[in-house]
């Protein structure tokens, strides 16, 4: 089994309040990632795991948490939503960190918020 | 600055055609290149990858071409087909030196017409 899960598909938010995605996949991958995507935008990466260790990239440190509980399960949470939240978010993971091994992605969570 | 451009949002191609989509890199550390297909409401998937130490890649009716000097990369889809119908997302990142970050490009729809 090769898919990776995301729930929900679609979350609807208020502004100041906060957001939790999840995200699982059952291929024992060590990396799991998470990306937003604007419409005519890149997917852009805000953190990823590997293993324990969670990296945030540096222009969205502030903005977005993430905890992973066990291997499988992958979370995004964001503590108070703004306007410049909406979007889809996609996870995604690989089997290790390095070499470039193969991302495989969820089918995304549509965020919007209001 | 983006780092990896597509610059065409959107092509159209008749069926039985060749599909040519294109990507720019700005990052010449970059030595893994990929193209990802996504159909609407559905996950990105790995369709093919290339490493520097080659310039062209086939598998099937895809080649990857890639042009290191001209931080170029671009996908060929002989014999269009309706079914490859989706956007096409190019992705570039470093495989040497342990790192599995993808920097993705914006997008170009596909459109295959009978």
């Amino acid at each position: 089994d090769t898919t990776v899960k995301q729930n929900p598909r679609y979350k609807l938010a208020r502004v100041g309040k906060p957001v939790n995605l999840i995200c699982s996949q059952t291929m024992n991958h060590d990396t799991m990632y998470w990306y937003q995507k604007k419409p005519n935008q890149a997917p852009k990466l805000l953190l990823f795991y590997y293993d324990k260790i969670l990296n945030r990239e540096a222009d969205t440190f502030e903005k977005f948490q993430s905890s992973r509980p066990n291997n499988s399960f992958c979370s995004l949470y964001i503590g108070s939503a703004g306007l410049e939240y909406s979007a889809m978010y996609l996870c995604a993971s690989s089997r290790d960190w390095g070499g470039q091994d193969t991302q495989y992605f969820g089918p995304g969570t549509r965020l919007l918020v209001l | 600055g983006q780092q990896v451009k597509q610059s065409s949002p959107s092509l159209t191609v008749q069926e039985g055609g060749i599909s040519i989509l294109n990507c720019d890199y700005e990052n010449d550390m970059f030595d893994y290149f990929a193209w990802y297909k996504k159909y609407p409401d559905n996950s990105p998937t790995l369709l093919i990858s290339v490493r520097s130490n080659v310039d062209k890649r086939e598998d099937g009716r895809l080649t990857v071409f890639l042009n290191k000097s001209g931080k170029h990369f671009s996908l060929h889809i002989t014999a269009s087909q309706p079914e490859d119908t989706a956007v096409y997302l190019c992705a570039a990142g470093r495989a040497t030196g342990g790192n599995n970050k993808l920097t993705f490009g914006q997008g170009t729809v596909l459109s295959v017409i009978p």
